[in-house]
């Protein structure tokens, strides 16, 4: 069965920072791509930021571009955001998201995660 | 970056009749080498994550009730719930890969029963 728990949300304030993870089981971790996605209260659904399989290439939202950053431990089945510079707007539920196939690149997810809530204020 | 435009916002639809979800893209998501359009549905049902319905515009996922039927091709796309049933009460988003690295999701359409 496939799971992906994600952790690591929380409460912070403008300006700081926060590290999500993302652990998983029931499939080859490594063969895929991964993707966090976000959705702020009430909203509907913002793609975050995505990394191949082997963590050789990373993609970014133009949003949160130079200040988050994904990686992966494929030796350890999980997948992090680490998050800077943290904003209001960045308050949301944050999803991980397995990509359906390709390892080579991000495209559409077939198994996401509960999600963490995020939430910046002072 | 492509915009997925999704109507309307909400429907309201009596038990057993159709629902029907429009979604259009700025720009073509067909890519013509393989005739395959680059694009999902998902349901998105109160305090879940979202599901796959459907990919390459009409796909259905394997698991997927056979009253949800995908077409559309090129700008414009459309679910249809061919006779609504009280479980499928959900936001349902549209999601472009043509563009991939760069996703984009259209805004939902928030399905509720009349």
């Amino acid at each position: 069965e496939v799971q992906l728990l994600e952790s690591g949300g929380g409460l912070v304030q403008p300006g700081g920072s926060l590290r999500l993870s993302c652990v998983v089981s029931g499939f080859r971790f490594r063969s895929y791509a991964m993707s966090w996605v976000r959705q702020a209260p009430g909203k509907g659904l913002e793609w975050v930021s995505g990394i191949t399989g082997s963590g050789g290439g990373t993609y970014y939202a133009d949003s949160v571009q130079g200040r988050f950053t994904i990686s992966r431990d494929n030796s350890k089945n999980t997948l992090y955001l680490q998050m800077d510079s943290l904003r209001a707007e960045d308050t949301a539920v944050y999803f991980c998201a397995k990509d359906f196939a390709d390892p080579t690149s991000v495209a559409f997810f077939d198994y996401w995660g509960q999600g963490t809530l995020v939430t910046v204020s002072s | 970056d492509i915009v997925l435009t999704q109507s309307p916002d909400s429907l309201a639809v009596s038990l057993g009749e159709r629902a029907t979800i429009n979604c259009k893209s700025s720009q073509s998501v067909l890519y013509s080498p393989n005739s395959k359009n680059y694009l999902t549905w998902y349901q998105q049902k109160p305090g879940q994550p979202p599901k796959l319905l459907f990919y390459w515009a009409s796909t259905r996922e394997s698991g997927v009730p056979d009253r949800f039927v995908a077409s559309g091709s090129g700008t414009d796309f459309t679910l249809t719930i061919t006779s609504l049933q009280a479980e499928d009460v959900a936001v349902y988003y549209c999601q472009q890969y043509f563009s991939t690295p760069l996703l984009t999701f259209g805004g939902g359409t928030k399905v509720e029963i009349k």
